[in-house]
């Protein structure tokens, strides 16, 4: 079946501007996942999604950050008035009821701050 | 808290010789551990994961690893690389049981030269 899919693959935006980062989890898949990979910080978790809820949003870096999810499909993270420092790949795992603790991921948004 | 750490930022092997990745975990619960690999532009790949069973994991392509609680040890091994598993291989330790975000460690570039 269908993996974890993520648009655009790259984006480019001038600071100041908003974007949106889209994630289609794997049908069927429950949890949702966040994580962010930069250079100098690695990957950190930004947010989880079980169902249209977030019971844990603790790795958003700032209020310029949030995401939503529609049931448990689609999920999309925006990022207002973007800084050069939000430049990394931006990554969404899912998981399943079944094997809840292994995470798919998708490959990625590459997101470039000018 | 949980912690991982990855001795070694860069590996490099010879075609046909031993792979050994380190990995340290901290964990203050029972941890879930896991292996994810990474190739050039493309998302994360489970590799193989620990989840309190037997200690000796085995994975895909050869891989495997031993959770050693003594040692708050997960290395991944394979016992002859081959140019192919020249990627960036990242731990990962999460709470056991559940949904949970993934920790990871900073991360190994492996390179096999022939």
């Amino acid at each position: 079946g269908a993996g974890v899919s993520q648009s655009p693959s790259n984006k480019v935006t001038e600071k100041g501007k908003d974007v949106e980062l889209r994630c289609d989890p794997i049908s069927g898949h429950t949890a949702l996942y966040w994580y962010r990979q930069s250079l100098g910080q690695g990957l950190e978790f930004l947010i989880y999604f079980q169902g249209n809820s977030a019971p844990d949003k603790s790795g958003l870096p700032s209020d310029r950050f949030s995401a939503e999810r529609t049931g448990e499909s689609v999920s999309t993270l925006t990022i207002q008035r973007t800084q050069q420092e939000d430049s990394a790949v931006y990554l969404c795992a899912s998981s399943s009821r079944q094997a809840r603790d292994t995470q798919y991921f998708g490959p990625g948004t590459r997101l470039t701050v000018l | 808290a949980q912690s991982v750490t990855q001795l070694g930022s860069h590996v490099s092997v010879s075609e046909g010789a031993l792979v050994l990745l380190r990995c340290n975990y901290s964990s203050s619960v029972p941890p879930y551990l896991f292996w994810y690999v990474q190739y050039p532009n493309q998302g994360l790949q489970l590799l193989l994961k620990y989840t309190s069973a037997a200690t000796l994991v085995k994975g895909i392509n050869g891989f495997e690893a031993e959770f050693k609680k003594s040692e708050t040890s997960f290395h991944l091994t394979k016992p002859s690389a081959h140019m192919s598993d020249a990627a960036e291989y990242f731990c990962a330790v999460s709470v056991s049981g559940g949904y949970n975000k993934l920790i990871f460690g900073a991360g190994t570039r492996l390179a096999v030269h022939p």
